[in-house]
Formats: C-alpha cells, sequence, structure tokens
C-alpha cells in the first residue's frame, strides 16, 4: 500500500513570495491533515479536512494561509506572502475516517525555508 | 485546550540501557494517545497506539502505558540500540476535532 505523498521536499523562498504544497493521502483515507512542524517543536494542526470539507482550520492563519482538497482526494497548502517565521516543515496525514480509534499516518514532509 | 509535555527533552544512554520516556496532558478526556518516533529530515513513524479504553500497548522492545485519570504516559524501551536514536513524539487526540496534539518530543541518543 503506497504511502502518503508530498512534494516537493524542499523549498527555499524569499520573504512576502509565495509557495504552495501538494499531498496525495493513502487511497481511501476521507480524513486530511496539515500539521506545522517549527524546529525543537511538535507539530501543530493547521487544518483537517473530511473528504473535501473542512472540518477544523481554527489555527490556520488566513491572512496568508489557504488550503483545498479537491475532488475530495489531493490537497494544496498555500501561502502568500510567506514570512520569515513559516520557515518550518509541512506534514500532511491521513486517515481513514473519524473513527474513534483511527490512526493517522504521515508523508515525509516539506522543509520550507524562508529567507 | 489540550497541551502535552514531555520530559526530559533530550537523554543520552549508553547501549543496552532500559529507559523510560514520559508524557503527561492536561485533558484526560482522549480518544487515544500516539508514540511516534521522528528521525532527522523525516516524517513520522506511528508507534504504539493505545485506546482510550486499554493500559498499555506492546511491540517488540516497545511497551506503552497509559494512565488517564493522572493524565499520563510512558514509553518504556527495552535494550536500547544505536538504531533507536531519533526524537520520540507522543499525541494525545482529543474527544472532539479528532486531531492529535503534539508534545515537543524526547531526544534520544544511543552511543555504541
Amino acid at each position: 500500500e503506497a504511502g502518503v505523498a508530498q512534494s516537493p521536499r524542499y523549498k527555499i523562498i524569499e520573504k512576502r513570495q509565495s509557495v504552495a504544497f501538494w499531498c496525495n493521502p493513502i487511497s481511501g483515507h476521507a480524513t486530511l491533515y496539515w500539521y506545522q512542524q517549527i524546529l525543537g517543536q511538535g507539530p501543530k494542526l493547521l487544518i483537517q479536512f473530511q473528504n473535501n470539507g473542512v472540518v477544523d482550520d481554527s489555527q490556520l492563519p488566513k491572512d496568508r494561509f489557504s488550503a483545498e482538497r479537491l475532488k475530495g482526494v489531493d490537497s494544496t497548502l498555500k501561502i502568500q506572502p510567506a514570512k520569515l517565521e513559516d520557515s518550518a516543515v509541512y506534514l500532511c496525514a491521513s486517515s481513514l475516517e473519524r473513527r474513534e480509534f483511527d490512526e493517522q499516518f504521515f508523508g515525509p514532509g516539506t522543509r520550507l525555508t524562508v529567507l | 485546550k489540550q497541551e502535552v509535555t514531555q520530559i526530559p527533552a533530550a537523554l543520552s544512554v549508553p547501549e543496552g540501557e532500559n529507559l523510560v520516556l514520559n508524557c503527561s496532558f492536561t485533558d484526560s478526556a482522549i480518544y487515544n494517545l500516539q508514540w511516534f518516533r521522528q528521525d532527522p529530515g523525516k516524517g513520522l513513524t506511528s508507534l504504539l497506539l493505545i485506546q482510550s479504553s486499554q493500559r498499555e500497548q506492546t511491540s517488540g522492545r516497545l511497551n506503552a502505558s497509559l494512565d488517564k485519570s493522572s493524565g499520563r504516559s510512558t514509553l518504556y524501551i527495552a535494550a536500547s540500540q544505536p538504531g533507536d536514536s531519533a526524537t520520540y513524539l507522543c499525541a494525545a487526540t482529543d474527544t472532539g476535532r479528532r486531531a492529535l496534539t503534539f508534545g515537543s518530543g524526547t531526544r534520544l541518543q544511543v552511543q555504541p
């Protein structure tokens, strides 16, 4: 079974530029998550999708971050404009459905450096 | 709001030692608790998932326990090996939105 795929793996941009990340979850997984992991910290949830609907985006900085999930499968996360503090690893995860004992499976992440 | 704390932040042990990593959480109303391993530059690998109704889970040399009443979980690693060197993260799944709240991790170094 293929795992969660993410691209690109690395991205370096200058502040005020825009950037987009892509995630392809495990086939059949209805729930998709985007997490931000700043160096030395644990991942923090940015947004959660159930199929193509948003379940929770309370911690997403909506003035600069946006995300969508096309047809309930792939997802893109965009930052525009980027700030220095956005330097982090962006992790995508998916789970089968919103059941009590669901396990989340993580992709390798995209490491973003903002100069 | 759930908060997860991990102690210690870093740990260095000689090969062969048994060790315990600690995790505490503030809201005991969790659905489950997961332990993850993260290698440098890599994503997260799930090690153990403890359901809210369980007290512990075991996988090979790893044993994780859960005490919801005290808001604590421990990860026990037996006979540590250099290959165990990594950052270990615990995460609690809350009863509402089902997303994970992570601790900051324990960075483990096992010396050969």
